[in-house]
């Protein structure tokens, strides 16, 4: 069946750390994944993506890492703030005319001031 | 200027009514989506209309029945409500052709009581 999302409900850092939340993808012919951001009683926001011809990609204080191999992502949040305590989803795209986002489960990240 | 805007937010309401969500975004995208997000929040699509054609329909149920009479509209109607139907729904739209992640509305909570 389809599925992405490795069952890792909460990560807790202190400000100032850097986060990494780890994705497992299954679908071997997805060729563009994305990060989204959720914030309590708001929709899905876009973050950062990635293309499936990329390892690497870098934003403003996030960067996503893509490992075809295993089949696996991950967001690094760089000196994490308390603004970014929100629950994160890796999704990946399959299909055409918009295809269809498949989404992880999601893990919730809590920042310490 | 809201991109991806829902009606109503909230909505409470008894077993076995009918009820409406309306969708609407002004980003000139030509697909649309409707997402179920569960009290786990795993976020699940249920359907998608690519310039008011349906495209994709994920196995839900016949009484949820979704109408797009054009494309920056997409609405989902729900008949006969269960329990089993609480959720937060989320609209989403995206441009085909072009890979950066769907934009979500700021979701619909139903609660079935």
């Amino acid at each position: 069946g389809e599925s992405v999302g490795l069952h890792l409900p909460t990560l807790s850092v202190q400000e100032g750390d850097n986060s990494i939340i780890n994705c497992a993808y299954s679908n071997s012919a997805s060729d563009y994944f994305i990060w989204y951001k959720q914030e309590s009683g708001k929709g899905p926001q876009f973050i950062i993506d990635i293309r499936s011809n990329m390892d690497k990609r870098q934003g403003q204080r996030v960067t996503v890492l893509l490992n075809k191999t295993v089949k696996h992502l991950s967001l690094q949040i760089a000196a994490t703030q308390p603004g970014d305590s929100a629950v994160y989803f890796c999704a990946e795209k399959i299909g055409r005319k918009g295809g269809k986002l498949i989404f992880g489960q999601g893990t919730e990240l809590s920042v310490k001031p | 200027d809201t991109a991806v805007s829902q009606t109503p937010k909230y909505l409470v309401t008894q077993m076995g009514n009918d009820k409406s969500i309306k969708c609407e975004q002004n980003l000139g995208h030509d697909t649309m989506y409707w997402y179920k997000q569960d009290s786990k929040k795993f976020l699940k699509i249920m359907f998608s209309y690519n310039n008011k054609e349906l495209i994709i329909n994920e196995t839900v149920p016949n009484r949820f029945s979704p109408k797009s009479p054009d494309k920056a509209h997409l609405n989902l109607h729900i008949n006969s409500l269960e329990l089993g139907d609480s959720a937060v729904y989320f609209c989403a739209s995206s441009q085909t052709g072009k890979n950066y992640g769907y934009t979500f509305g700021s979701g619909t909570r139903l609660t079935v009581v």
